[in-house]
């Protein structure tokens, strides 16, 4: 069965200092992967979706950006975090089949 | 733009109760549709889908109705149980428009009362 993993669970991060969080699908081939932000009573926001190895496509521009190095990994990057990119960040995947399933979430807090 | 978003912010229902969530959509070309379940500090969890050609479909202890005239869909949990509260959330897609990206609702927090 297939399975997705995010990491890490949480974390604290500084005003100005980078970013990255790891997202990888175990159990399908060639999935679109998806990143989201979802804040605080608000609903899912689409970040990026990646449909192979090093094609990403950006929603909403920002000092975030997204990286897909393997078929099954999938990252999120920032060189400067800020005060607002504090968030759950969800990460997706789907393999045509229009369901997507999720990660179990990275909770950041900038500070 | 075409949205989607739900009736109800909040619902609390006795334990053993049915509870009836629902949501409404905006995009008429819309075909496929998706109820999610989110517990507090997780990821969505998917519930149950349907597509445009079906008015119901059952799964265990959950229903989702779909009315394309009015453009609404609910999600009927039956015998609702303590586990079932969580956040809730209908998602569409319009696969006529070459896409696989979900459009979601806010949610609707359910809380069930022991």
């Amino acid at each position: 069965s297939q399975t997705i993993h995010q990491w890490p669970a949480t974390l604290v991060q500084p005003v100005g200092s980078p970013l990255s969080l790891e997202c990888t699908v175990e159990g399908t081939s060639n999935p679109n992967l998806y990143w989201y932000r979802q804040a605080a009573g608000r609903g899912l926001q689409l970040l990026f979706y990646s449909v192979g190895i090093g094609q990403i496509s950006s929603e909403v521009p920002q000092n975030l950006s997204a990286s897909r190095p393997q078929d099954r990994q999938f990252i999120l990057s920032s060189k400067k975090l800020l005060l607002s990119d504090s968030g759950f960040y969800l990460c997706a995947w789907e393999t045509g089949g229009e369901t997507q399933y999720f990660g179990p979430g990275t909770r950041l807090l900038v500070l | 733009g075409e949205s989607v978003g739900l009736h109800l912010p909040t619902l609390s229902v006795q334990e053993g109760d049915n509870s009836i969530i629902n949501c409404a959509y905006s995009n008429s070309a819309s075909d496929y549709f998706i109820w999610y379940k989110q517990e507090s500090g997780k990821g969505p969890q998917f519930i149950i889908d349907i597509r445009s050609n079906m008015d119901k479909r059952q799964g265990q202890r959950v229903t989702v109705l779909l009315n394309k005239t009015v453009k609404h869909l609910s999600l009927q949990i039956a015998a609702t149980q303590p586990g079932d509260s969580a956040v809730y959330f209908c998602a569409e897609n319009d696969s006529g428009a070459g896409s696989y990206q979900l459009t979601f609702g806010k949610g609707t927090k359910l809380s069930v009362i022991p």
